[in-house]
């Protein structure tokens, strides 16, 4: 599976839209890019994938490059419970492999 | 949605003792179970994939003497932790996979006393 890079940490305003950048240069053409993120002392939350269109659901939007080579992951009215860690993941679509976490964003949404 | 429910989620033993972890798929039939391990300030590891009905692949590292998995139908799993030791006090985490995609428990932190 290729290899993701996301920034350590950032800061939000409560009610601002959160955007989390990840890049991923070595993509390729069969893995999807998945989002899940981890609230403090609980298990992973899946949030939204998607291979080259962009997508959006419930919980958020996802913007993937032309060259797919990054992508951000935008939460629209971010709320003090969206802070977590949050984990940019590429992989196979198909298959039951394990996920491979990095350390993932540390997202803390101010008041 | 699919729910994994992940038991105890929190315990504390003594070193030398075993700990059982029990996680269940509520409403589908996860045909793989990882499990995790993630210590403090850490990202998960995966530790162990499971499928029913046979013996469990381990990751390098890990020791399927002392992490015995059992996978024995579609909706449980179970990690046993066996004579803990203070080093294996950590967060552990199982997760199901079906044809949807991955749906994790909410996690048992573990500690060793």
């Amino acid at each position: 599976d290729a290899k993701t890079t996301q920034p350590p940490s950032m800061d939000c305003a409560e009610g601002r839209a959160a955007n989390l950048p990840c890049n991923h240069s070595t993509i390729s053409g069969n893995e999807y890019v998945y989002w899940y993120r981890q609230i403090h002392s609980q298990g992973p939350q899946y949030i939204i994938h998607g291979l080259k269109n962009n997508e959006t659901n419930e919980m958020a939007s996802l913007i993937i490059t032309e060259d797919r080579k990054s992508s951000t992951l935008i939460l629209p009215h971010a709320t003090l419970r969206d802070t977590a860690v949050y984990y940019c993941i590429v992989r196979t679509g198909g298959g039951a492999d394990g996920l491979t976490f990095g350390k993932g964003t540390h997202l803390i949404i101010q008041p | 949605g699919a729910v994994v429910s992940q038991h105890p989620s929190w315990v504390i033993c003594k070193s030398g003792t075993s700990v059982k972890i029990e996680c269940r798929s509520l409403d589908f039939q996860a045909t793989t179970m990882f499990w995790y391990r993630q210590f403090p300030k850490q990202s998960l590891m995966l530790m162990a994939t499971s499928n029913e009905g046979s013996k469990a692949t381990y990751e390098q590292g890990v020791e399927k003497d002392k992490f015995l998995i059992n996978h024995a139908s579609l909706t449980l799993s179970t990690l046993t932790v066996t004579s803990a030791h203070p080093e294996d006090s950590s967060f552990y985490i199982c997760s199901g996979y079906n044809n949807y995609g991955y749906t994790f428990g909410s996690g048992t932190r573990l500690t060793v006393v």
